[in-house]
């Protein structure tokens, strides 16, 4: 069954500085995966989605991911953490269930940025 | 305008009462989806509904009803609230045809049940 462990739950780095955060996948086929981010008070956004091409994926506000499948790893980066990064990041994997595709999140990273 | 709406935003309600919380989308997405957000558990599927007439129960259905008015409604009831339905719901949307499962999703209603 494919699953998701996001694997710190909080991070806090500084202004500037980079952005990691930590994803591994469990799957019994190629998968498609995807990070949404939520900031307070805000719907879940999709910031980049993974689904068999590229393995280096580039999302919106200078976010990326690297699918490696001998890890089985869909690591979030930035470069230069900003303030306005600050908000809860959710690494998702499909599973195709019932004939339509299912989405299974992680429990979620909580990133802070301080000055 | 957002895509994805809901209402009301925050709610707080007593123990046995029942509770509607409405989902509208102007994308045109045939399917929805009601979902639950607790601390450290993500986001747990309660309903999907592919169209009007095809509504499935997802993970957590126990405790909640859906109905599906129109393609671009969706509701959520709890007709005995309790507790532990004290979360965050989210309403989400996907066409079928959409690249490889993406959804949208609405704001959020943060409900407490006292």
């Amino acid at each position: 069954a494919q699953s998701v462990t996001q694997l710190d739950s909080h991070v806090s780095v500084s202004e500037g500085t980079p952005v990691l955060l930590r994803c591994n996948y469990s799957s019994s086929y190629s998968p498609s995966l995807f990070w949404y981010v939520q900031h307070p008070n805000k719907g879940l956004q999709l910031l980049l989605k993974y689904t068999s091409a590229a393995t280096l994926v580039k999302g919106i506000n200078g976010f990326e991911a690297e699918f490696k499948k001998s890890e089985t790893s869909f690591h979030l980066t930035k470069p230069s953490a900003h303030m306005s990064d600050a908000a809860e990041y959710f690494c998702v994997v499909i599973r195709i269930s019932g004939g339509y595709n299912k989405l299974i999140f992680g429990a979620g990273t909580r990133l802070a940025v301080h000055p | 305008d957002a895509d994805v709406t809901q209402t009301p935003r925050n709610r707080i309600t007593k123990t046995g009462k029942r509770i509607m919380l409405e989902c509208s989308q102007t994308k045109g997405h045939d399917r929805m989806y009601w979902y639950r957000q607790d601390p450290g558990l993500g986001l747990q599927l309660i309903y999907y509904s592919f169209d009007v007439k095809d509504i499935n129960k997802g993970e957590i259905s126990d405790g909640y009803s859906v109905s599906r008015q129109a393609q671009a409604k969706f509701s959520l009831s709890l007709e005995s609230a309790i507790p532990n339905q004290t979360a965050l719901y989210f309403c989400a949307t996907s066409d079928t045809q959409g690249a490889r499962g993406e959804q949208f999703f609405g704001p959020g209603t943060r409900l407490t049940v006292l």
